[in-house]
C-alpha cells in the first residue's frame, strides 16, 4: 500500500530564515506525482508545490522549493525567506492513476511556526 | 482559485440524523473527491467520482453515500449520522489523468465542519 510519512509533527523557523520540511513515500509505482499543500487556520488546502516523478528536474515556485530523492523516495520541501504568513500546517501528498482517475494520499502534516 | 464551494460550511446535528453535504464547482472538471479531516489522520478519501453517475469508493467509504447527477455538483450523504463522523469534510476536484501541465492536480474547496452530537 501507498504510504507517506511526515516525521517532523512540529517545526519552527524565524523570519527571514530557511526551513526544510521532510517528507518520505512507499510505493512501487514508477509514474506518479508529488504534492505539498498548505492548510493555514483558515483551513483552505492551498496548492504549494508538484513534483512529477519522471522529470529529474527539481520543482520550484518562487521562496518554495523541493528535493525530490526519487530512489530514496523523499520529497522535502524548502522554504527560504520565511514569512509569517507561511505558519501553517503542510502535507506532503503522493498521487499515482488508478483505473482512469487519480488517488491522493497524504501525510499526517507538519505543523510550521514562523517566530518574529 | 478553482471556483469550488461547499454547503452547509458548519452543521451540528443529532446522532441518527441525515445529513447531506454539498460540494459545487464552476470549473467543469471531470473528477469530484470527498475527504474528510481528522486529527493526526491528514485527509483520506471517502469516495469519488469520474463522471455524472460514476462514483467510486475510497479508503473509508463506509457509512457514507455519494450522488452525481451533474457534471458540478456532487453530494456527500451520512444516511444515520454517528459521532464518529464529527470531522472536517472537504470536496476536491481534478482534471483527467494525463501529462498536461497541472491536469493531476486537485484543486480544494474551503471545507465543511460538522459536528454529530
Amino acid at each position: 500500500a501507498q504510504t507517506v510519512t511526515q516525521s517532523q509533527p512540529e517545526m519552527s523557523v524565524q523570519e527571514a530564515e530557511t526551513v526544510t520540511l521532510s517528507c518520505t513515500y512507499d510505493t512501487s509505482e514508477s509514474d506518479y506525482y508529488l504534492f505539498w499543500y498548505k492548510q493555514p487556520p483558515s483551513r483552505q488546502m492551498i496548492l504549494v508545490i508538484r513534483q512529477e516523478a519522471y522529470k529529474q528536474q527539481n520543482a520550484t515556485e518562487n521562496r518554495f522549493s523541493v528535493n525530490f530523492q526519487k530512489a530514496a523516495k523523499s520529497f522535502s520541501l524548502k522554504i527560504s525567506d520565511s514569512q509569517l504568513g507561511d505558519a501553517a500546517m503542510y502535507f506532503c501528498a503522493y498521487s499515482f492513476p488508478q483505473g482512469g482517475s487519480e488517488k491522493l494520499v497524504f501525510g499526517k502534516g507538519t505543523k510550521l511556526t514562523v517566530n518574529p | 482559485d478553482a471556483g469550488i464551494t461547499q454547503s452547509p460550511r458548519h452543521k451540528v446535528t443529532e446522532t441518527g440524523t441525515p445529513v447531506t453535504l454539498r460540494c459545487h464547482q464552476t470549473e467543469n472538471h471531470r473528477y469530484m473527491y470527498w475527504y474528510r479531516q481528522d486529527p493526526g489522520h491528514g485527509l483520506r478519501l471517502i469516495h469519488y467520482s469520474y463522471g455524472v453517475k460514476d462514483t467510486d469508493k475510497g479508503e473509508v467509504s463506509d457509512g457514507y453515500s455519494v450522488s452525481r447527477s451533474k457534471t458540478e455538483d456532487f453530494l456527500l450523504t451520512l444516511e444515520s449520522a454517528t459521532s464518529s463522523q464529527t470531522s472536517v469534510y472537504f470536496c476536491a476536484i481534478s482534471e483527467p489523468y494525463g501529462r498536461k501541465k497541472g491536469t493531476d492536480t486537485q484543486y480544494f474547496g474551503p471545507g465543511t465542519r460538522l459536528t454529530v452530537l
